[in-house]
């Protein structure tokens, strides 16, 4: 069963730092992978998507994917207190067939 | 402008009624999906369509239906058979490619009484 483990948090950090969120994948055939945010109570809007190993960088994002150690993070840097979310890390197997979603990690930027 | 629309945004349900949760599109993708989410936890897959007139079962399909007679829409029924209703429902659409992030309706919020 394809799975995709995230602690669940609260995650804190100081406004101005860089949060480092982690997620792993349990199956290897996954070859995308994607970043949401979610506040309370509203839908899961995308942040970035990534598919080849390394890093890939939008803005104050950075997402990385280690596929040998079946690992992805979400890098915010210069976080604000807007940034205090609930983060999804969510993996595709390649076809258009729904993808598998984290449980969440909850992020709180301390001003 | 484009998007997907969900309706309503809250619902209210009786035990032992069926009630259906619109979902329409207007980006022109192909594949929609139907997820729930209950509180803490990600959101977990029920149902989902790649063409018109075809859908294929996700997760936790049990004790619901769908259909997929328009590409714009993919309505969701929680009938009577599922026993534990209560939660946030999202429909999403994406493109068919390996890589197609899928985008998010406002989702609706049942709740049985």
């Amino acid at each position: 069963q394809k799975e995709v483990e995230q602690n669940s948090g609260p995650l804190s950090v100081p406004e101005g730092a860089i949060a480092s969120l982690n997620c792993t994948y349990s199956d290897r055939g996954s070859q995308s992978f994607f970043w949401y945010r979610q506040y309370s109570g509203k839908s899961p809007e995308l942040i970035m998507f990534i598919y080849s190993n390394g890093d890939k960088e939008d803005g104050r994002f950075t997402a990385q994917l280690n596929k040998a150690s079946q690992y992805v993070s979400l890098l915010i840097r210069d976080s604000q207190p807007s940034d205090s979310a609930t983060y999804l890390c969510a993996s595709s197997g390649g076809g258009a067939d729904g993808l598998t979603f984290g449980k969440g990690t909850h992020l709180i930027i301390q001003p | 402008d484009g998007g997907i629309t969900q309706s309503p945004k809250y619902l209210f349900r009786k035990e032992g009624q069926n009630v259906t949760l619109s979902c329409e599109q207007n980006l022109n993708h192909d594949a929609m999906y139907w997820y729930r989410q209950d509180p803490g936890q990600g959101l977990r897959l029920i149902y989902y369509s790649q063409i018109v007139n075809d859908f294929q079962k996700g997760d936790i399909a049990e004790g619901y239906s769908v259909s997929r007679e328009k590409k714009e829409s993919f309505p969701l029924t929680v009938t009577s058979a599922q026993k534990n209703p209560t939660a946030f429902y999202l429909c999403a659409s994406s493109i068919m490619t390996s890589a197609a992030e899928a985008f998010f309706g406002q989702g609706t919020r049942l709740t049985v009484v």
